[in-house]
């Protein structure tokens, strides 16, 4: 089955930019969508198909993917950034196609 | 308001059953493929069940293939998970998640709030 990979954390300086990574197998052929989750909430959709935001979500965060790896860019990081996030692809091909990666702690010094 | 809202939860003994329901409103229930995410006491979101919007396509994670069936009724805007043979991994909260198609790609728009499924003794 699909596998993909993220960092368990990654630490910024607010007014920062963070990049977190999502690697997989060629996952640039493939839609990446992003959600954050905050402690003791349901995640949200941030992007989706690779760099697309959905509405009420802030242009500070933006989405690329290519060959095997996809990055949530988050500029001008703040408090309420602190978050984990969570890629996620639907694998068409298998027949179990809904595939998380294993989340990165995001968080703000 | 749009929204999903999950119920169903509770304490229940390994090898045991539970039903989960979802309910939905504020947007045309019927229209929507649906899944079923779970994500276990400080760990990840995992992926467990997928349903088209007429019912007629289901897939299921290796781990709940043959214990866990995924349901809905369109008439009463609601999605079920039963869930047989319990075990203690199967212990987390689970979100129904309202997916989103675009070329084949789905993405989840739209999340409840959770229901906590506790297995153990």
């Amino acid at each position: 089955s699909y596998v993909l990979t993220q960092p368990p954390s990654v630490s910024v300086a607010p007014g920062q930019t963070a990049r977190i990574t999502c690697g997989g197998n060629n996952i640039g052929s493939k839609s990446v969508h992003w959600y954050q989750q905050k402690p003791g909430q349901a995640p949200v959709l941030v992007v989706y198909d690779d760099s697309d935001r959905p509405s009420g979500i802030p242009e500070r965060f933006s989405g690329s993917s290519s060959g095997n790896t996809a990055t949530l860019t988050i500029s001008r990081v703040e408090a309420g950034d602190e978050a984990d996030y969570y890629c996620q692809v639907w694998d068409i091909s298998s027949i179990h196609p809904g595939v998380f990666g294993g989340g990165t702690k995001l968080t703000v010094l | 308001e749009v929204q999903l809202v999950e119920s169903g939860g509770g304490l229940v003994q390994p090898g045991g059953s539970l039903r989960l329901s979802c309910a939905a409103s504020g947007f045309t229930f019927s229209n929507y493929e649906m899944n079923w995410v779970r994500q276990a006491p400080g760990k990840g979101l995992d992926w467990v069940s997928y349903i088209s919007s007429g019912g007629d396509t289901i897939y299921y994670a290796d781990s709940v293939r043959g214990r866990f069936t995924i349901s809905r009724d369109n008439a009463k805007n609601s999605l079920f998970l039963q869930m047989s043979s319990l075990r203690a991994e199967d212990t987390a909260v689970y979100y129904c998640a309202r997916g989103f198609n675009s070329w084949g790609f789905q993405h989840f728009d739209l999340w409840g709030q959770g229901t906590l499924v506790a297995v153990s003794s």
